[in-house]
């Protein structure tokens, strides 16, 4: 399957614990995309990458969020001192550019649960 | 600033019943619009997407929605519900070159057997 993969699927945490969520984007695609879906919400868009380049931040992604994307493919994204407003799904997102547009291409997500 | 609304949050029809979701935009430009389907604890799944051209566009599973510029609208339809159906759907804008999308909050499909 050459989907979009996160890991892991679900994770639980005590507040105050630092969280670290991976997407695999699909490989060729060189736009890779965090979303943020709290329940009954519709997903909120967080940051993105082109390449390995962090192109747009959200003003949701306070401080305690990091994101990487270091070689261009794989992304992190680390959530430091977790409050349980943070409990959330975390989705991710890949695109490919090229002369037309292209839709996104959304990951199972990581469900966080913050204790 | 761009946004989506579904009006919808809950809707309830019997299997082989028609079904139209709505959605309303608000977007400056000329819109990239999505309807995305979400099952439950899943990542979401393209049903279909218009970005020009025929307001009528196919999608997946039977679905099919419309772009009417002057209502700011793109309502799903599908003419015959399966119970399979039942889902959570999201309609949604493309912005900045496509680099984010809006959501709208959803609307619950249930399907009565």
């Amino acid at each position: 399957d050459t989907g979009v993969s996160q890991d892991p699927r679900h994770k639980i945490t005590k507040r105050g614990q630092n969280v670290t969520f991976r997407c695999d984007p699909i490989s060729e695609h060189n736009r890779l995309y965090w979303y943020r879906q709290t329940l009954g919400q519709g997903p909120e868009f967080l940051t993105y990458f082109q390449n390995e380049a962090q192109l747009e931040k959200s003003r949701l992604l306070s401080d305690r969020f990091s994101a990487e994307r270091p070689k261009g493919s794989f992304s992190t994204l680390e959530i430091q001192r977790t409050e349980q407003g943070d409990s959330a799904m975390y989705l991710c997102a890949s695109r490919l550019t090229s002369g037309r547009f292209n839709e996104q291409f959304f990951g199972p997500g990581t469900r966080l649960t913050v204790l | 600033a761009q946004s989506v609304t579904q009006p919808d949050i809950h809707i309830t029809v019997s299997e082989g019943a028609s079904l139209e979701l709505r959605c309303n935009y608000s977007y400056g430009a000329t819109p990239y619009l999505f309807w995305y389907v979400q099952s439950p604890g899943q990542g979401l799944q393209l049903l279909l997407k218009y970005f020009s051209g025929d307001t009528l566009v196919q999608g997946i599973k039977g679905f099919e929605a419309e772009f009417k510029r002057s209502q700011s609208s793109f309502n799903l339809r599908k003419p015959s519900v399966h119970w399979s159906d039942a889902a959570e759907y999201f309609c949604a804008v493309a912005t900045g070159g496509g680099n984010k999308l809006t959501f709208g909050t959803g609307t619950q499909l249930k399907v009565e057997l």
